[in-house]
């Protein structure tokens, strides 16, 4: 069974923090991806990695950077936490080539206050 | 407008209901679609892939009419434990996907 994890279920943190959310898979995947979840907006993607230190942007990259050090575990950082960035963010991972069956992981609930 | 329109619902059905989503995508030279399930407060997992042949995983039928750029899923029989958001996606190029808003359904004893 494919495993993504990710380093928190919920977090608040203050506006102006810079924010760590980790995301590890335990399948060899290649591929990983970070979206937000926001109602009525579903799924949006912010960055992508196809391999060890390598990234591109997603839809909305503004805000965010990732990094990639190694092939199980991508990083997304947020250099200077806003409320707008309260929202839900999924880490996902799938093997190369099969992009379209995404493992997700549980989620991490971030609230900026 | 949205890459992926989908009506959020909630569709609100009795056990043994049978119920149909649609979605419609702006893309037309978007090639694979799919659909996934998502549980309250749980991650999203694919449900099906669909064809331009349409195709069926038991009770789950799902059809694709590009001429009308539009995907469509139907539930026969439902069940409690098919209360679900559904999301529909496209596969756009660069092999991302584009994930629509999702619709509710919540099947009723």
């Amino acid at each position: 069974d494919v495993k993504v994890t990710q380093s928190s279920r919920y977090l608040v943190k203050r506006t102006g923090e810079k924010v760590f959310l980790e995301c590890v898979q335990d399948m060899d995947h290649e591929n990983m991806f970070w979206y937000r979840q926001d109602p009525g907006l579903g799924l949006r993607l912010i960055y992508f990695s196809y391999d060890v230190k390598m990234k591109e942007k997603g839809d909305i990259p503004e805000g965010y950077s990732v990094s990639r050090e190694k092939k199980e575990r991508f990083s997304l950082i947020l250099e200077s936490a806003s409320t707008n960035q309260t929202s839900m963010y999924l880490c996902a991972s799938t093997p190369v080539g099969d992009t379209y069956e995404q493992y997700f992981g549980p989620g991490t609930r971030l609230t900026v206050t | 407008r949205k890459e992926v329109e989908q009506d959020p619902g909630p569709f609100n059905v009795p056990e043994g209901a049978t119920v149909a989503f649609n979605c419609t995508y702006s893309n037309s030279a978007s090639q694979s679609f799919f659909w996934y399930r998502q549980d309250c407060r749980k991650e999203p997992k694919l449900l099906m892939s669909v064809y331009s042949s349409g195709n069926e995983d038991g009770r789950f039928t799902a059809q694709l009419n590009r001429a009308s750029q539009y995907i469509s899923l139907l539930i026969r029989d439902s069940k409690l434990s098919d209360s679900a958001t559904y999301l529909c996606v496209v596969l756009e190029y660069g092999n991302k996907l584009v994930f629509g808003a999702g619709t509710i359904l919540r099947v009723k004893s």
